[in-house]
């Protein structure tokens, strides 16, 4: 059984394009959730997904962020437009149904740096 | 609102010694407790988590925890510590599905 799936492990864009960060949950799991990691903090809670929905999306930037959990393929988080400030590392994380949001099992995280 | 605090960012310690890393949470509501471990440009490990019942907790790797209402904290302790040690450590406390991290410890094993 795959754990979670990140890909890539490393972005390079220029300030302006666009980031697509995608996350492959492990089978079975219906439940993704987004972090991000910034230097020398701990994971910051973005974004809370079920397969279709959002369910809360309370640590969303309000503007350029996006993210998707479709009925078929992985999760993205999209970022618009990036800045310097959004260099960081994106953890997505995936739980069953069941089970509390801390039992969730993390992928490897993908790196953004933006130049 | 929860709120996680890690008193200590570095602590250092020499091989086979014990070591405790220091958690605090602040919370309105019942919490589960989580400690993580990651590696170095790796993705979080659960090392244990306090959800109900008995307050000391163990977890992988020979780590343990205790949960204290009282002092609302959720202190990470190991009795003899090894090389491979090395990470940083988070505490997490999670409502509503969502963790509350703290802003981690780097434990450094010196031989």
């Amino acid at each position: 059984n795959a754990g979670v799936m990140q890909n890539p492990r490393h972005l390079v864009r220029r300030r302006g394009q666009e980031a697509r960060l995608r996350c492959s949950p492990m089978k079975g799991h219906s439940h993704v959730y987004w972090y991000r990691q910034l230097p020398e903090e701990g994971l910051k809670f973005m974004v809370y997904l079920q397969k279709e929905n959002i369910i809360d999306e309370s640590g969303m930037p309000k503007e350029r962020f996006s993210a998707e959990f479709p009925k078929e393929g992985p999760s993205i988080l999209r970022i618009q437009q990036v800045v310097r400030g959004d260099s960081a590392a994106y953890f997505c994380a995936s739980s069953p149904s069941r089970g509390k949001g801390g039992e969730a099992f993390f992928g490897q995280g993908t790196r953004l740096t933006v130049v | 609102a929860q709120s996680v605090t890690q008193l200590d960012s570095q602590v250092p310690v020499f091989e086979e010694a014990p070591v405790e890393l220091r958690c605090n949470y602040s919370s309105s509501v019942s919490v589960y407790l989580f400690w993580y471990v990651q590696y170095p440009n790796q993705g979080l490990q659960l090392l244990l988590k306090y959800l109900s019942g008995s307050t000391l907790v163990k977890g992988i790797n020979g780590f343990e925890a205790e949960f204290n209402k009282s002092q609302t904290s959720f202190h990470l302790r190991k009795p003899s510590v090894h090389i491979s040690d090395t990470a940083e450590y988070f505490c997490a406390v999670e409502s509503a599905r969502q963790l509350t991290f703290g802003s981690g410890t780097q434990l450094t094993v010196l031989p």
